[in-house]
């Protein structure tokens, strides 16, 4: 089985600093992995993703994640963050032979102050 | 286009009651599934269909029921609802050729 570990519940930035947000997963087979942002109130929208390819994956609103199989991680940056990118942040796995049974981490959430 | 639509947004339940949070996609997306948040848990999987007729269960299946006669409709039902289930419901659809889901808005929940 699957599982995603989120150790940070919360983490605090200031505006334009930077942040790492981060996921380690466990698995015996191939996965896919994605990250998943949730702004107050909304549905989850996917980040960005990783499938095969370059290890460095870039996403919508300028986040990157690198895929380390060896450290079995897939940690989310950004270099420079805005109050807009306070919202909850979800890593999730899926099999490659069964990419419709997402698996979750417990969240992150980010909280850009001023 | 709309996506995935869920409804009702909002729901409160008496123990003991049933109801069904309906879910649509118009994606023509083969894979769709049912998600439970709960803080701190993330999300976690109820039930998952990966096309018309066929479903089965997720992490957490206890108590639902689904369904899937067409490609569109994927409604999520609650036999007997119990406290437990106080929750925010997503639906999800699934694009099989970029594995991305794509999220409803959410049924709030709350069963007292």
């Amino acid at each position: 089985a699957q599982s995603v570990t989120q150790l940070d519940s919360q983490v605090p930035v200031f505006e334009e600093a930077p942040v790492e947000l981060r996921c380690n997963y466990s698995s015996s087979v191939s996965v896919y992995l994605f990250w998943y942002v949730q702004y107050p109130n909304q549905g989850l929208q996917l980040l960005l993703k990783y499938l095969s390819g370059s290890t460095l994956v870039k996403g919508i609103n300028g986040f990157e994640a690198e895929f380390n199989k060896s450290q079995t991680s897939f940690h989310l940056r950004k270099p420079s963050v805005h109050i807009s990118d306070t919202a909850e942040y979800f890593c999730a796995v899926s099999r490659r032979d069964s990419s419709y049974k997402l698996i979750f981490g417990s969240g992150t959430r980010l909280l850009v102050r001023p | 286009n709309a996506g995935v639509t869920q409804t009702p947004k909002f729901q409160v339940l008496k123990t003991g009651q049933s109801m069904t949070l309906q879910c649509a996609q118009d994606m023509n997306h083969e894979y769709m599934s049912w998600y439970r948040q709960d803080p701190g848990m993330g999300l976690r999987l109820i039930h998952y269909s990966v096309g018309a007729g066929i479903t089965d269960q997720g992490e957490v299946p206890n108590g639902y029921n689904v369904s899937r006669s067409t490609t569109e409709d994927f409604p999520l039902r609650l036999l007997s609802a119990a406290p437990s289930q106080t929750s925010v419901y997503f639906c999800a659809s699934i694009s099989r050729v970029n594995t991305e889901a794509f999220f409803g808005q959410g049924t709030r929940l709350t069963v007292v």
